[in-house]
């Protein structure tokens, strides 16, 4: 398996920019998660999605952060407008209910900068 | 609300020896998870251990292992032989156990530098 996916790598964008994370899990997991890393704040959960639909979006910064899972195989995470304290490295990850323990495997990340 | 503490930003160990991480975490759940994961500088988060809450025995996986001490909420990872590559940055982290997938609350990370 390719495992979970991500897209940018590298994102480098200017303040004020729309900026689109992509995200492709692991075929066959059904639940996503979305991940922000920051030296400040350290890892947190932004927003998680079962079968697709959003369960827990109370990690999400403000309404300039907004997350869509259209189908089993893909989630964005969208910044509109962007600012610079949005820089962090941004952490999908995938599991399968039921599998027992329900291991999250990551993406590699995307790290963003806004300038 | 569920908290994890890791209480040391940096450990240094000696190639070939053991070192030991602290995580204390707090909860009022009884069934739940933790876990250990590695980030090394390529910053990919891989898993290295985890603990059920349920279970006594403490989860072994070859070189790591576990002191999980549920009383006193406490969950540090030992790494025997330690080698090179066992420099990264360790999180601690736990799950609640019951209902659906949940997230992973983690502690502020460990960085652990292995010296040759």
């Amino acid at each position: 398996d390719a495992g979970v996916i991500q897209s940018p790598r590298h994102e480098v964008t200017e303040m004020g920019q729309e900026v689109t994370l992509r995200c492709k899990p692991i075929s066959g997991h059904n639940s996503l998660f979305w991940y922000r890393q920051t030296m400040m704040r350290g890892l947190e959960l932004l927003i998680y999605f079962n079968n697709n639909v959003p369960i827990d979006d109370s990690g999400m910064p403000e309404d300039r952060f907004s997350a869509k899972m259209p189908n089993a195989s893909f989630s964005t995470l969208k910044i509109q407008p962007s600012e610079p304290r949005d820089s962090a490295v941004y952490f999908c990850a995938s599991s399968k209910t039921g599998s027992g323990h329900n291991e999250q495997f990551f993406g590699p990340g995307t790290r963003l900068t806004v300038l | 609300a569920q908290t994890v503490t890791q209480s040391q930003p940096e450990m240094s160990v000696q190639e070939a020896e053991t070192v030991t991480l602290s995580c204390t975490y707090d909860t009022s759940e009884s069934d739940y998870y933790l876990f250990w994961y590695k980030q090394p500088p390529s910053r990919q988060m891989i898993l290295v251990i985890r603990q059920e809450a349920y279970k006594q025995q403490n989860a072994t996986e070859n070189r790591f292992s576990v002191n999980f001490q549920k009383a006193a909420k406490s969950f540090s990872l030992k790494i025997s032989d330690s080698q090179l590559g066992d420099a990264a940055m360790y999180f601690c982290a736990y799950r609640i156990g019951s209902g659906n997938t949940g997230k992973l609350i983690f502690g502020q990370g460990t960085t652990l530098q292995v010296k040759p």
